[in-house]
C-alpha cells in the first residue's frame, strides 16, 4: 500500500529555534498533501493544505509567516515552524492524498515536538 | 455543534465482544472515512465509503446516506484493537481533499 514518511519522529529544541519536518510519499506521487496538528487528547486539526509548485493554503488563525510550507515535488513536502515556542509543542502529521475529492489520504506516522 | 459527531468518546470492552462505533455528521459529503490511531500516534486509514458497507478482515464499516450517518462495527475485539478510532467526512463544499474530523472513539479491549 501507499507510504507516507515523516522525519524526524521526534524533535526537542529550544524556544526562538526553528524546525524543519519532512513528509515524503515513498511510493506515489502526491500532487496534494496536508498538514496537521494535533493536541493532547484533541482530534485533528488541518493546518495547510499543499500542492506541489504553489503557494499552500492555510487554515483561518494559521500563521503563514510562523509554518512555512514547502511542496517542492510530487513527492516532499516540508514544514518549517519558526521561531518555535513552548506552545507550538504539538503533534504534527502530514498526509498525501493521489486522487482527487474525495480521494483516500495516506498519513505519515507523525512528529512529535517538544519545545523548550 | 461539530460537523462531525462520534459516540461513544470511549468504550472499554472484554476481549471477543462485538463493538460499534457511531459517527454522525451534518453536511453533505462526498466520502466517509474511518482511521485508526494507535497509542505512538501514527495514523492508518481504515475505510473510505460513498455508500453501502466494507469489509476488511474482523472490522466492518456501514454508511448511510440519507441518515447521515456511519458505524464501524469490529468482530471478536482483540487487546491489539486498542486505538483512538476516528471519522473523518470529506465535505462536498470546498471542492478538494480537505477533511472534517470527529474527536475520535477511544477503545480499550481488555483481555
Amino acid at each position: 500500500g501507499a507510504v507516507v514518511s515523516q522525519h524526524p519522529s521526534w524533535v526537542i529544541c529550544k524556544s526562538g529555534t526553528s524546525v524543519k519536518i519532512e513528509c515524503r510519499s515513498l511510493d506515489f506521487q502526491a500532487t496534494t498533501m496536508f498538514w496537521y496538528r494535533q493536541f493532547p487528547k484533541q482530534s485533528l486539526m488541518l493546518m495547510a493544505t499543499s500542492n506541489e509548485g504553489s503557494k499552500a493554503t492555510y487554515e483561518q488563525g494559521v500563521e503563514k509567516d510562523k509554518f512555512l510550507i514547502n511542496h517542492a515535488s510530487l513527492t516532499l513536502s516540508t514544514l518549517t515552524v519558526t521561531s518555535a515556542h513552548p506552545e507550538d509543542s504539538s503533534f504534527y502529521i502530514c498526509s498525501a492524498a493521489i486522487t482527487g475529492p474525495g480521494g483516500t489520504q495516506y498519513f505519515g506516522p507523525g512528529t512529535r515536538l517538544l519545545v523548550l | 455543534k461539530n460537523e462531525v459527531e462520534q459516540s461513544p468518546q470511549n468504550l472499554t470492552a472484554q476481549e471477543g465482544e462485538f463493538i460499534t462505533i457511531n459517527c454522525s455528521y451534518s453536511v453533505g459529503i462526498s466520502a466517509l472515512h474511518w482511521l485508526q490511531q494507535h497509542p505512538g500516534g501514527g495514523i492508518v486509514s481504515l475505510f473510505m465509503l460513498s455508500s453501502g458497507k466494507k469489509k476488511h478482515g474482523r472490522l466492518i464499516a456501514t454508511i448511510n446516506i440519507q441518515e447521515k450517518h456511519s458505524s464501524l462495527h469490529i468482530t471478536a475485539s482483540h487487546p491489539r484493537d486498542s486505538a483512538v478510532y476516528i471519522c473523518a467526512v470529506s465535505p462536498v463544499q470546498g471542492g478538494s481533499e480537505k477533511l472534517v474530523f470527529g474527536k475520535g472513539t477511544k477503545l480499550t479491549v481488555n483481555p
